[in-house]
């Protein structure tokens, strides 16, 4: 069985300023992926981000970018020029290739970002 | 992206009574899942759906609490049934679209 653990229940940074949220996973499968999603307070979640395990190259998205340590099991993201818009509940989660596609989550990181 | 709607937004029942709720996607898509999200909590996978097959249930989740129809490629719906205050959450549909999830925006059901 897959595990995600998110280690910052909350986090805080001010407006321009970048973070860091992180995110440790446990598996034995080789062929996985790994995802970043947010859900603000319209509780609508949204994805931020995917990982490929097989891809060594770091994902980004605009200031959104992850650093992935396979090796390590670890999938951090980096949020740049944080926004106000960026205040939410953040998810890493994990999926198997070929396994149902069934999407395992991490606790959340409650991010809020400060004027 | 899909675009998913779910109906109702929000509800609030009383204890023993059933709500079904609808998941409907802009596009035809093989497999659709049925997430529940505890008060605070983090998302729990109930079942998957797909269409023409019976759902598929996790792990302390079952059929007749959870009762789950998927008539077409486009459509589900997951009913609770025989509702009690620990029912109370956000249950949310979510598509596979190549090997990514969107999700759609959640039914908050209160349980009292």
């Amino acid at each position: 069985a897959q595990t995600v653990t998110q280690s910052q229940p909350e986090m805080s940074v001010q407006e321009a300023e970048t973070v860091t949220l992180s995110c440790t996973y446990d598996t034995s499968e080789s062929n996985y992926y790994l995802f970043w999603y947010k859900q603000p307070p319209s509780r609508q979640m949204i994805l931020v981000i995917r990982q490929e395990a097989y891809k060594q190259q770091n994902a980004t998205e605009n200031r959104f970018s992850v650093n992935f340590q396979k090796a390590a099991k670890s999938f951090s993201l980096k949020i740049s020029d944080s926004q106000l818009g960026d205040t939410a509940m953040y998810f890493c989660a994990f999926m198997v290739d070929n396994a149902g596609n069934m999407l395992t989550f991490g606790g959340g990181t409650r991010l809020m970002v400060k004027p | 992206s899909a675009v998913i709607s779910q109906k109702p937004s929000r509800d609030i029942c009383q204890r023993g009574t059933s709500l079904t709720i609808q998941c409907q996607v802009d596009s035809q898509v093989t497999m659709m899942f049925w997430y529940r999200q505890q008060p605070g909590q983090s998302l729990t996978l109930i079942a998957t759906a797909n269409q023409g097959s019976e759902a598929t249930y996790e792990s302390g989740f079952v059929i007749d609490k959870f009762p789950i129809s998927r008539p077409n490629l486009t459509f589900s719906t997951l009913t609770v049934s025989n509702m009690s205050p620990e029912d109370s959450s956000i249950y949310l549909c979510s598509v596979q679209q190549g090997y990514e999830q969107y999700f759609g925006p959640g039914t908050r059901l209160t349980v009292t």
